[in-house]
């Protein structure tokens, strides 16, 4: 079994700041690493797939980075909403194996 | 429509009763997979079906007997389960087993009394 690590577990944050959590996994036998986003009852939404180290990916407000030779990625939330509050997933894959963190809970407070 | 469906999303059974969990995905994949997440803990890979075809069992107890009938529908039958197999069970389906995304299913949240 992989260790894939995330912190903070949770954090609370106002309407309006920006944020960043951390990814942390084994950075031998790399090959994708992804983000996730999900809301209280809804499914997993995939967010990001990066597999080259230095990857940048940006969806509107959100965007990642990936750094294979240190085992880590970062996720960045610019000024945040209220509807960014969900669990933010990352999972390491080894072939088609997917290994997940167990999440960072972000509450955004109005 | 969710691309992956799940039923039911609540389930609360005693230890000697049988029950299965459906998913079913609307998205042409070709592979499906059955997740566990306990309280507190990352999600762990259980069963893997690729075309129909079992392909990973990650020392699931056999109380937990996955079926596929089709690459569309996924069965888990539940059968003489403990309170501590109480969990969320999510499904996901993804294109082949080398693709890069796993679309999710929104989850089973079952109780063993």
């Amino acid at each position: 079994i992989l260790n894939v690590e995330q912190s903070p577990q949770s954090l609370h944050v106002q309407e309006g700041d920006s944020t960043n959590f951390t990814c942390s996994f084994p950075s031998s036998n790399f090959y994708a690493l992804h983000w996730y986003r999900w809301e209280t009852a809804k499914s997993p939404e995939a967010l990001f797939v990066m597999t080259l180290n230095g990857d940048e990916k940006k969806k509107g407000r959100i965007s990642a980075t990936l750094n294979t030779k240190e085992g880590y990625s970062y996720l960045y939330i610019k000024g945040s909403q209220p509807e960014d509050s969900a669990t933010y997933l990352c999972a390491f894959t080894v072939g088609n194996q997917f290994y997940f963190g167990t999440g960072t809970s972000l509450t955004v407070i109005p | 429509e969710t691309g992956v469906t799940q039923t039911p999303r609540h389930l609360v059974m005693g230890m000697t009763n049988k029950k299965s969990l459906k998913c079913e995905q609307h998205l042409g994949h070709n592979a499906m997979y059955w997740y566990k997440q306990s309280a507190k803990k990352p999600l762990e890979l259980m069963f893997v079906y690729n075309f129909k075809e079992q392909t990973e069992n990650n020392s699931v107890p056999s109380r937990f007997s996955p079926e596929c009938p089709n690459s569309s529908h996924l069965f888990l039958h539940l059968h003489t389960l403990q309170p501590e197999d109480s969990a969320l069970y999510l499904c996901a389906s993804s294109q082949d087993l080398d693709s890069d995304t796993q679309y999710f299913g929104p989850g089973t949240r079952l109780t063993v009394l």
